[in-house]
């Protein structure tokens, strides 16, 4: 079986400081992860996606992940937050094809 | 490329009514998967299809339902509506086929249909 849990459901930054959102993954196989953002009224977008060609993951808006096997961990960073990044933030994992378990979710805010 | 279109936006509906949310994918994916998100237990897949076939189905009771047809446009039906379905559904699509390994393909979600059942 394959999960993953996002160890915080809100994160308060201020701007310009950096943001580090937590995921944890469970699976029975080496996973392809993704981080996916949705803005109120929107729909999901892709943020960056682990597929096994490299551990450090550079998506877009400047965001990163880096997959650790050894920490089971998915963790999402950005070195400098923008007013524009507040949003709901989701951890994906899927084994195969187009199923995806979606973690619970991480509310970033950001702090003028 | 038009992304994917879901339709209606929104809909309300009476308990024990039943009601048919549509998809169309992205020109080209086959895979069309569906999924259930609420506040309380956020964002829970429902079914998978490809090429007419449902492939996965999530942990939902029978009265969720759904089909894809040959041009890959899928609906979701839920018969008997209860006050619980009220939620947003999301259909997905992606290029990805039963012999995708390890899902790294990318899924391209729709903005939803938001369901209030009164």
């Amino acid at each position: 079986a394959q999960s993953v849990t996002q160890l915080d459901s809100h994160v308060s930054v201020s701007e310009g400081t950096p943001v580090l959102l937590r995921c944890n993954y469970s699976s029975s196989y080496s996973p392809s992860l993704f981080w996916y953002v949705q803005h109120p009224n929107k729909g999901l977008q892709l943020l960056l996606k682990y597929t096994s060609a490299a551990t450090l993951v550079k998506g877009i808006n400047g965001f990163e992940a880096e997959f650790k096997k050894s920490e089971t961990s998915f963790h999402l960073t950005k070195p400098s937050a923008h007013m524009s990044d507040a949003a709901e933030y989701f951890c994906v994992v899927s084994l195969t094809g187009n199923q995806f378990y979606f973690g619970t979710g991480t509310s970033l805010t950001v702090i003028p | 490329k038009a992304g994917v279109t879901q339709t209606p936006r929104y809909l309300i509906k009476t308990r024990g009514q039943q009601v048919t949310l549509s998809c169309s994918p992205i020109s080209g994916h086959r895979s069309v998967s569906w999924y259930q998100q609420t506040p309380g237990q956020g964002l829970q897949f429902l079914f998978e299809y490809f090429s007419e076939t449902q492939r996965n189905k999530g942990n939902f009771p029978g009265r969720f339902s759904g089909r894809q047809f040959s041009n890959s446009r899928s609906e979701m039906n839920v018969s008997t509506l209860e006050l619980g379905d009220s939620a947003l559904y999301l259909c997905a699509s992606s290029l990805a086929s039963p012999r995708t390994l390890r899902g790294n393909t990318e899924a391209f979600f729709g903005q939803g249909t938001r369901l209030t059942v009164v």
